[in-house]
């Protein structure tokens, strides 16, 4: 079976610094990967998306990056982190036109 | 382009009543419809899906969902809420290009009441 892991499960980092947060997907082979961001009492807001390796679109002006260094692996990364920038960080993988799985998240909190 | 309006942002019902959460849509295609639920700090697990077979679809944990295209809706009910029902509740509508991005509504907090 598959399953998503995201890490670390919760950070605190200050403004200006920078971020990775990682997300790895086991069970399956290339899969479509997500970023989603959720603000407090607000709801998904899709970042970026992959559909392989090294293929990344934005899908909002922001902050943040995003890469695909391997198959199953993702990573949201910002060089300097804003107070905007915090919030539920959820990762999603599905199969084309599949039903979307999504991982545990990471709270970040930027002070 | 797509979108989804949960009609209430907070329900609250009574162990034991009915719930019923609103969803309208929009979409130029024919669409994939979604429920899932947070429970508190957690990731999102799918409650059940519409994907243009039977209009009545049945989820996990007892829920269902009828998707009724003349009123552009997707309600998700339950005849029976039980206190682990509490949760946030978001209805998502998917974009059959490209991706398949999900474009969420603004979610349903429900509170059950002892």
């Amino acid at each position: 079976s598959q399953t998503i892991h995201q890490w670390p499960a919760t950070l605190v980092q200050p403004v200006g610094s920078p971020l990775s947060l990682e997300c790895t997907v086991e069970g399956t082979s290339n899969p479509n990967l997500y970023w989603y961001r959720q603000a407090a009492g607000r709801g998904l807001q899709l970042l970026f998306y992959s559909v392989g390796i090294g293929q990344i679109s934005s899908e909002v002006p922001q902050n943040l990056s995003a890469s695909r260094p391997q198959d199953r692996q993702f990573i949201l990364s910002s060089k300097k982190l804003l107070l905007s920038d915090s919030g539920f960080y959820l990762c999603a993988w599905n199969r084309v036109a599949e039903t979307q799985y999504f991982g545990p998240g990471t709270r970040l909190l930027v002070l | 382009a797509q979108s989804v309006t949960q009609l209430d942002s907070h329900v609250s019902v009574s162990e034991g009543t009915p719930v019923l959460l609103r969803c309208n849509y929009s979409s130029s295609y024919s669409p994939s419809l979604f429920w899932y639920v947070q429970h508190p700090n957690k990731g999102l697990q799918l409650l059940l899906k519409y994907t243009s077979a039977a209009t009545l679809v049945k989820g996990i944990n007892g829920f269902e969902a009828e998707f009724k295209k003349s009123e552009t809706s997707f309600h998700l009910t339950k005849p029976s809420a039980h206190m682990s029902d509490a949760a946030e509740y978001f209805c998502v509508v998917s974009d059959p290009q490209g991706a398949q991005k999900l474009v969420f509504g603004q979610g349903t907090r429900l509170t059950i009441n002892p």
